[in-house]
C-alpha cells in the first residue's frame, strides 16, 4: 500500500520569501505523485503532477516540485510567495498500473500562511 | 464546463435522519469517488466506483452507502446520521490509469466544490 507524509500542519512565510512544502511518499512500485491546492471554501485543484517523465515538474502559479526517488520525496517549492498563495496544500500518491484499484492516497495537508 | 457538481452544498441534519448527496460529472469519466475532509485528517476515501453499476469500499466506509446507477452520477447515502459524520464531503472523478485512451489523464482527480454536512 502507498502512503504520504506531510510533516507539520502549518507553514508561515513572508511575502516574497521562498515557499517549501515537504512531502515524502512510500510505495512499493513506481508512483504517480500530485500536489493539490485548496483555497478557502473551495474544492481541490491540481497544482502539478509527476507521471514518470521529467523529475522536475512545473505547475500553475509558479510552483514546481522535484521527484527524488533516492529520498522518496516530492517537495513543493515556489521562489517568491504571494499573498494569494495562502491555502491548504495536499500531496497525494497513486500507483502506476493498478488497474481497477486506481485511487489516490492523500497526505493530511499543510496550511500555508503568507505574511505581508 | 460544469465538471463535477455536488448537491446540496450545505445541509444540517438531526441524529438519526437520512440523506443523500448527489455527485454529477460531465467529463465521461469512468471512476468516481467520495471523500470526507476533517481538520487535521486530510481527505479520507469513503467509497469509490470504477464504472457504472460498480462500487467498492474505501478507507472509512462505515455508516455510508453508495450507488452508481448511471455513469455520470455517484450517490452517497447516510441512512442514520451521527454527529461523527459532520464533515465536508468531496466528490471526485477520473479516468483509470493506465489510460485507456491516448491523451487521457493519468489518475488525476477532478473535484467538486464540496458539501458541508452538520449532524446535530
Amino acid at each position: 500500500a502507498q502512503s504520504v507524509t506531510q510533516l507539520g500542519s502549518h507553514v508561515s512565510v513572508s511575502e516574497g520569501a521562498l515557499v517549501l512544502l515537504r512531502c515524502n511518499y512510500s510505495s512499493s512500485v513506481p508512483p504517480y505523485l500530485f500536489w493539490y491546492v485548496q483555497y478557502p471554501n473551495q474544492g481541490l485543484q491540481l497544482l502539478l503532477k509527476y507521471t514518470s517523465a521529467a523529475t522536475l515538474v512545473k505547475g500553475i502559479n509558479g510552483f514546481e516540485a522535484e521527484f527524488k526517488k533516492s529520498e522518496t520525496s516530492f517537495h513543493l517549492t515556489k521562489p517568491s510567495a504571494h499573498m494569494s498563495d495562502a491555502a491548504e496544500y495536499f500531496c497525494a500518491v497513486s500507483i502506476i498500473n493498478t488497474g481497477a484499484n486506481s485511487k489516490l492516497t492523500f497526505g493530511k495537508g499543510i496550511t500555508l500562511s503568507v505574511r505581508p | 464546463n460544469a465538471g463535477v457538481t455536488q448537491t446540496p452544498k450545505f445541509r444540517v441534519l438531526k441524529t438519526g435522519q437520512s440523506m443523500t448527496l448527489l455527485c454529477a460529472q460531465d467529463m465521461n469519466h469512468e471512476y468516481m469517488y467520495w471523500y470526507r475532509q476533517d481538520p487535521g485528517m486530510g481527505l479520507r476515501l469513503i467509497h469509490y466506483s470504477v464504472g457504472e453499476g460498480t462500487t467498492a469500499k474505501g478507507e472509512v466506509p462505515d455508516g455510508y452507502n453508495v450507488s452508481r446507477l448511471k455513469k455520470q452520477n455517484f450517490l452517497l447515502g447516510l441512512e442514520s446520521a451521527a454527529p461523527s459524520q459532520t464533515s465536508v464531503y468531496f466528490c471526485a472523478s477520473s479516468w483509470p490509469h493506465p489510460p485507456r485512451l491516448a491523451g487521457a489523464n493519468t489518475g488525476e482527480l477532478f473535484f467538486g466544490e464540496g458539501s458541508r454536512l452538520t449532524v446535530l
